[in-house]
Parts: C-alpha cells; sequence; structure tokens
C-alpha cells in the first residue's frame, strides 16, 4: 500500500554541523508534506511544511526540500543546537485531502555539544 | 491558551478492562484524530471525525472506539478486545482541508 520511508533511524551530528533526513513517498496524490518534531513523552509539533506547488521552503535553520518528480522531499537543518535534538517525523498526505497523512517512522537526532 | 489537552499523562489499567482516553481542544478545529505509537514505528491513525456526530475508521481501528458529541471533545475508549494496547496515544486536530494537525501532550497507556 502506499506509504512513507524515512531515513536515517538515528542521526548523531557536532554542534554547528547541519543534518539532513531525507522521506519518500508512493502516493503520487500527496500535495501537502509537513514535518514534526517530538520531544521525549510530549506530542509532536510542526517545525515546517511544504506544499506541492512549492520546490523549497525555508525558515531560519531549517529549510525542506521537495522533488515531486522523484516522489523525495527533505529536511535540513543548519547549525545545529542542543536543543534540537528530538525525533523528527516527516508526513505526506493521503491522496488531495490535506487532513490525513502517511508517517515516517522518524529520525532520532542528537547533536553533541 | 489554545491548545488540546489529553489525560491522564499516565495510565494504568489491568488486563481486559476497557479504558478511556480523554481529549479536549479549544482551537474550534472541527477534525480531531487519535494516533497510536510505537517504540520505532511511525504515528498509526486509529479514528478520525471531522464533524460532530461523526466519525471514520483509520488504519487500526479494531478493539477502539471513539464518540464525538462535542466539538471540544473526542474521547477515545481502548476495549478489551485490543490485543495490545499498551502504547504511546495521541490525539490532534486540525480545520478540516487544511493540512496541519496540532497535537496534544499524549497518554501513555500502560496494560498490566
Amino acid at each position: 500500500g502506499e506509504n512513507v520511508e524515512q531515513h536515517p533511524s538515528t542521526l548523531s551530528v557536532q554542534e554547528g554541523d547541519s543534518a539532513v533526513i531525507k522521506c519518500t513517498y508512493s502516493d503520487s496524490a500527496s500535495n501537502y508534506f509537513p514535518w514534526y518534531k517530538q520531544e521525549l513523552g510530549k506530542g509532536p509539533q510542526l517545525i515546517i511544511d511544504i506544499r506541492s506547488n512549492v520546490g523549497e521552503k525555508k525558515d531560519q535553520r531549517i529549510a525542506v526540500t521537495l522533488n515531486k518528480t522523484a516522489k523525495h522531499f527533505s529536511l535540513h537543518i543548519t547549525e545545529t543546537q542542543p536543543e534540537d535534538s528530538a525525533v523528527y517525523f516527516c508526513a505526506a498526505s493521503r491522496g488531495n485531502t490535506g487532513n490525513q497523512f502517511y508517517f515516517g517512522t522518524g529520525t532520532s537526532l542528537t547533536v553533541i555539544p | 491558551d489554545g491548545g488540546i489537552t489529553q489525560s491522564p499523562k499516565y495510565l494504568f489499567r489491568k488486563e481486559g478492562q476497557n479504558v478511556t482516553l480523554s481529549c479536549e481542544q479549544n482551537l474550534n478545529h472541527d477534525a480531531m484524530y487519535w494516533y497510536r505509537q510505537d517504540p520505532g514505528q511511525g504515528l498509526r491513525l486509529i479514528y478520525y471525525s471531522q464533524i460532530v456526530n461523526d466519525f471514520q475508521k483509520g488504519d487500526i481501528a479494531e478493539g477502539y472506539s471513539v464518540s464525538r458529541e462535542k466539538k471540544e471533545s473526542f474521547p477515545l475508549t481502548v476495549t478489551s478486545a485490543q490485543k495490545n494496547p499498551t502504547a504511546f496515544y495521541l490525539c490532534a486536530s486540525s480545520i478540516v482541508g487544511v493540512g496541519e494537525q496540532f497535537f496534544g501532550p499524549g497518554t501513555r497507556l500502560t496494560v498490566l
């Protein structure tokens, strides 16, 4: 069935370095791609999202890129800080509903001071 | 403050008992959702509702039930038919047709 694959499952970087998390999706009708950050014991929080009519979006140290042809999208975090340590989930909308998602399995990011 | 609340944060139950998890939102959202999260897995949709008095099954609805009698509230009952109920349960809400979902803090259910 339709799904989202996310890699890597764990990622460790030195403070100040960049981190990249990649996702692929299979539903060609997906048109909305959010990224969520989840801290231990808490609910996920949206950090950035992108719609299918845009190839790249940036918000300070965070950027997301989307390649619709290849069905790939990626999260880029620059100048990482210890407070960036968390689990990050990508998601893709189911068809064009916008309200239901396929979620990736998560990437546990550790930023080493 | 606007947001979603879930209670309790931790819940322990004996095997064979039904248990109800609470979810309340004051964001005036029409759509609400319940997800289950297990270690190393993504969020899996249990049930969702886009309007009061209506709800649909998600991917893993077996052993669960919901109600939506008020716009603000979407309680989830984990029944004794759920074979492996120990998990972290997340409630979310959104405006129908708009992508972003807002999540509550979650309830960790442990069945002993």
